[in-house]
């Protein structure tokens, strides 16, 4: 069973959409959580940090389920620019050297 | 402010061959990575250096070798390349020890095809 399980999409929506991405894991003992973003034949960057009350920037909110496990990412007014491929990562407490990377969410945002 | 940075960006081999991919950072973090990302696989650690003169296998480690050269620098080393390596590496850099929580920051990717 992978680490980290992510739908692959691609997610199609209009501009403007609210778009909503969830991520599984596997490891209940795992500690920090984050989403990346990369876009086509780029490096991923880091969008946000995952806390586990939950939290926010401008447009991005993130959500942890630890009950669950499982993190989300939901994008408010989709702008063209946020297409991309989504990456939720997971790091084990046992090690925090070992990012566990899910495969990606394509997001296609359309005019 | 280069962050981390890979040479080369491209390369092609033939089976058998050897290189070496290099990575250096100048954001002075102790924790250095490689990864490979191949299509619908997410990216994979190959080996990572917690600190100067330590490194440590990660998922992906076999027909790979590293050194960590100096803090700054994080090379991999394919001794004989196999057309199963074909994929994109990334290198990556995280302060450390004491700052767990932080990210990672990605070098640009060596796009690397063994035929």
């Amino acid at each position: 069973r992978k680490e980290v399980e992510q739908d692959p999409g691609p997610f199609n929506v209009p501009e403007g959409a609210t778009v909503a991405f969830n991520c599984t894991y596997s490891n209940s003992a795992s500690q920090s959580f984050f989403w990346y973003r990369q876009d086509c034949r780029k490096e991923p960057k880091l969008l946000m940090s995952v806390y586990s009350s939950g939290n926010e920037d401008g447009r991005f909110t993130a959500q942890l389920n630890r009950a669950s496990q499982y993190i989300s990412l939901l994008i408010r007014d989709s702008k063209l620019s946020d297409s991309a491929t989504y990456l939720c990562v997971v790091v084990p407490v046992y090690n925090f050297n070992k990012f566990y990377f899910g495969s990606g969410t394509k997001l296609n945002v359309k005019p | 402010n280069a962050g981390v940075t890979q040479t080369p960006k491209f390369q092609v081999l033939k089976t058998g061959q050897s290189m070496t991919l290099q990575c250096a950072q100048d954001m002075n973090h102790n924790s250095m990575y490689w990864y490979r990302q191949d299509p619908g696989m997410g990216l994979r650690l190959i080996y990572y250096s917690a600190s100067e003169g330590t490194t440590d296998k990660g998922e992906v480690p076999n027909g790979y070798n590293v050194s960590r050269l100096n803090k700054r620098e994080f090379s991999l080393r394919l001794e004989s390349a196999a057309p199963s390596q074909t994929s994109v590496y990334f290198c990556a850099s995280r302060p450390g020890t004491g700052r767990e929580n932080t990210e990672a920051f990605f070098g640009q990717g060596t796009r690397l095809t063994v035929v």
